[in-house]
């Protein structure tokens, strides 16, 4: 069964430092995986990655996949109060469908 | 664009009432995707239309539910009757082509329902 497993579950850190949040996945067909932000409304597109090895970046954040090792790691460099939010990451495989994770809820302390 | 409009945002209900929550996609996307978020399950996909015929409603949980989409800018969800374990968020996509896993899913703010 396909699933995507992201961790950990939660986080709370302080501004200014560094976090890696982790996404392993197990994808019939895989083609995509994909970074979602979700604050307290709809998750907002961050990243989506079909190639090993090849960093995505926007500003502070950066994410890569590892189609070998089967996950992917999305970076935050000097987080700030509004990177709070829950993070999603999905899988994508030879059709439609997305298999989501459970989130990772990270919460950054002033 | 004003990205993916869902009315209501917020809908309280008895339970055994019926409740029709609307969506419009993104001008120019192909796919429509809505999906159910709860704590417990997480997001889950209950149905996928493609140039507005319905392809997978295999996630839709059980003959309450009912999704139509009569045109290329509007589709509904229908819950009828709704129940207390329906309050959840629920959220419409639409995304640009043919809806393989590599098109870019975009999402509307939600309608958080509350069954009573």
């Amino acid at each position: 069964e396909d699933k995507v497993v992201q961790s950990p579950l939660s986080l709370v850190v302080h501004e200014g430092d560094t976090v890696t949040l982790n996404c392993s996945y197990e994808v019939t067909n895989f083609r995509s995986l994909l970074w979602y932000k979700q604050e307290k409304k709809a998750p907002t597109f961050l990243f989506m990655l079909t190639s090993s090895g090849i960093e995505k970046k926007s500003g502070r954040l950066s994410s890569i996949l590892d189609k070998k090792e089967l996950f992917s790691i999305l970076n935050i460099t000097a987080t700030q109060t509004g990177d709070s939010a829950v993070y999603l990451c999905a899988g994508g495989g030879g059709n439609y469908q997305l298999i989501w994770g459970a989130g990772t809820k990270l919460i950054i302390k002033p | 664009d004003a990205g993916v409009i869902q009315s209501p945002r917020h809908e309280v209900t008895e339970m055994g009432q019926e409740v029709t929550l609307r969506c419009k996609p993104i001008s120019g996307h192909n796919s429509l995707f809505w999906y159910r978020q709860t704590m417990m399950r997480g997001l889950e996909l209950l149905i996928y239309f493609n140039n507005n015929v319905p392809i997978d409603d295999s996630g839709m949980p059980e003959d309450r539910f009912s999704a139509k989409m009569p045109n290329a800018s509007f589709s509904t969800l229908k819950i009828q009757p709704s129940e207390p374990r329906d309050s959840a968020v629920y959220f419409c996509a639409s995304s640009l082509g043919i809806g393989v896993s590599t098109d870019t899913q975009y999402f509307g703010p939600g309608t958080r329902l509350t069954v009573l």
